[in-house]
């Protein structure tokens, strides 16, 4: 399986201000997700991000709230703008590995207050 | 698109029983179905996963069964033990194409000693 890293692990910020998530793979791969998981809930798809390309963004979840870089096939990273304590939650990238398979990021813990 | 709908959110059983999670889905292009293991401030860990050409896998003491004609997948955990407790999801997507996962709600397994 593949071995993900994400920085930073968790965060404390202020509402109106942005948070960029990074996400690195040790190896290539084509497919990289972002998902938000809120305190107690399930995980939900924000974006597919692709390399070279916008991201493919999920109902509900938009660009400008949630920009998201793709610049290379090992790295993504997401930004969470314009905070408000409603973005409470952990950030979780993933990575489809061998056989479409996918694995997870530790998380991005965040809190807004 | 995708439901994915998982029952029961929470269950207790006694180590050494037996434990069972369901999930139904909705759109009959899925093909792919994992189950993610998630413990307390952990991330999500792929336990094991089924493809719709086969009915039932097992890993040791963790089965799962597909029905596609009921359109349901079900985890079998046999011989709890305390250390099965967690957070079970199970997901769905199509493999392929797009390969978004979409996840259930979750199951909080309790194992007691």
């Amino acid at each position: 399986s593949a071995v993900i890293s994400q920085k930073p692990s968790r965060d404390i910020c202020q509402r109106g201000t942005s948070l960029t998530i990074q996400c690195q793979v040790d190896s290539q791969v084509t497919m990289m997700f972002w998902y938000r998981q809120q305190p107690g809930q399930s995980l939900t798809l924000i974006a597919t991000a692709n390399q070279g390309s916008e991201a493919t963004y999920e109902s509900g979840f938009v660009i400008d709230k949630f920009p998201i870089s793709r610049p290379n096939l090992t790295f993504s990273t997401l930004t969470v703008s314009n905070m408000s304590p409603e973005d409470s939650s952990i950030y979780l990238c993933s990575v489809e590995a061998n056989q479409e398979t996918q694995y997870f990021g530790p998380g991005t813990r965040l809190l807004v207050l | 698109g995708e439901n994915v709908e998982q029952h029961p959110s929470t269950l207790s059983v006694q180590e050494g029983d037996s434990a069972v999670i369901k999930c139904t889905y909705s759109d009959s292009a899925s093909n792919y179905f994992p189950w993610y293991k998630q413990e307390l401030g952990k991330r999500p860990q792929l336990i094991i996963d089924i493809r719709s050409n086969v009915g039932e896998k097992k890993d040791q003491r963790i089965a799962v069964t597909l029905n596609k004609t009921a359109k349901h997948f079900s985890l079998h955990i046999t011989e709890t033990q305390p250390e099965d407790s967690a957070v079970y999801f199970c997901a769905a997507s199509v493999r392929g194409s797009a390969r978004q996962l979409t996840f259930g709600s979750g199951t909080q397994l309790t194992v007691l000693p």
